[in-house]
């Protein structure tokens, strides 16, 4: 069975103080791994995908890479407004048909 | 161009009855998904819709959860009757093709009591 798990849960950082987000999966064959951005009350919001192990690609002050096992999402200088909840999530294959399965998510606060 | 709107934001009910939502895609978008986010998880994928066909049901509890796309457009999810444990916000989302970027609305926020 398809597999996502991030670390940590939750992460508290100071303006300005770089940090690195991870997601961990277990997939019969990746077909993208995705990175989502959540704030209260509202829906996730598409921020990257990325298909093969080396890639990376980068946001503002976010930059998402994928090795073969996991991917980070690093945030560089955050700012009080890139606090949010983070899910990553992947593209699985199985009865037919494509869907995402989603990690539990990191919920990044960023103090000024 | 206009998101995924979602009906209603909030409702409030007593375990054992009935409540329904109501997603419109975005235009275009042949396929639906509706997810569950219960509090401090991620979303799970309940149903999957292409066109007005279901594509993914595998997670839905057929027992109390229906859900249908008439004309392949907007689409309903219902419960009934309704558990303490079905609590949770429920997440309309569309994609153009297949399980590609998926654009949410921003959910329907369900409390049983």
């Amino acid at each position: 069975e398809d597999q996502v798990t991030q670390s940590p849960e939750a992460l508290r950082l100071q303006e300005g103080e770089s940090s690195s987000l991870n997601c961990s999966y277990t997939v019969s064959g990746l077909r993208g791994l995705f990175w989502y951005r959540q704030d209260p009350g509202k829906g996730p919001e598409f921020l990257f995908t990325l298909y093969s192990a080396g890639e990376e690609k980068e946001k503002e002050r976010l930059k998402a890479t994928l090795t073969k096992k996991e991917s980070f999402l690093h945030i560089t200088a955050p700012k009080p407004e890139d606090s949010a909840t983070y899910l990553c999530a992947v593209r699985s294959i199985g009865g037919g048909s494509e869907k995402l399965v989603f990690g539990k998510g990191t919920k990044l606060t960023v103090n000024p | 161009e206009a998101g995924v709107a979602q009906s209603p934001r909030y409702k409030i009910i007593e375990k054992r009855q009935s409540v329904a939502f109501w997603c419109n895609p975005i235009s275009g978008h042949a396929t639906l998904y509706w997810y569950q986010q219960i509090l401090g998880q991620g979303p799970k994928l309940l149903i999957q819709f292409q066109n007005n066909g279901v594509v993914d049901d595998s997670q839905l509890p057929k027992d109390r959860f229906s859900a249908e796309r008439l004309k392949g457009v907007d689409s309903t999810l219902k419960i009934q009757p309704a558990k303490l444990e079905d609590s949770a916000v429920y997440l309309c989302a569309s994609s153009f093709g297949g399980a590609n970027v998926l654009t949410f609305g921003a959910g329907s926020r369900l409390t049983v009591l």
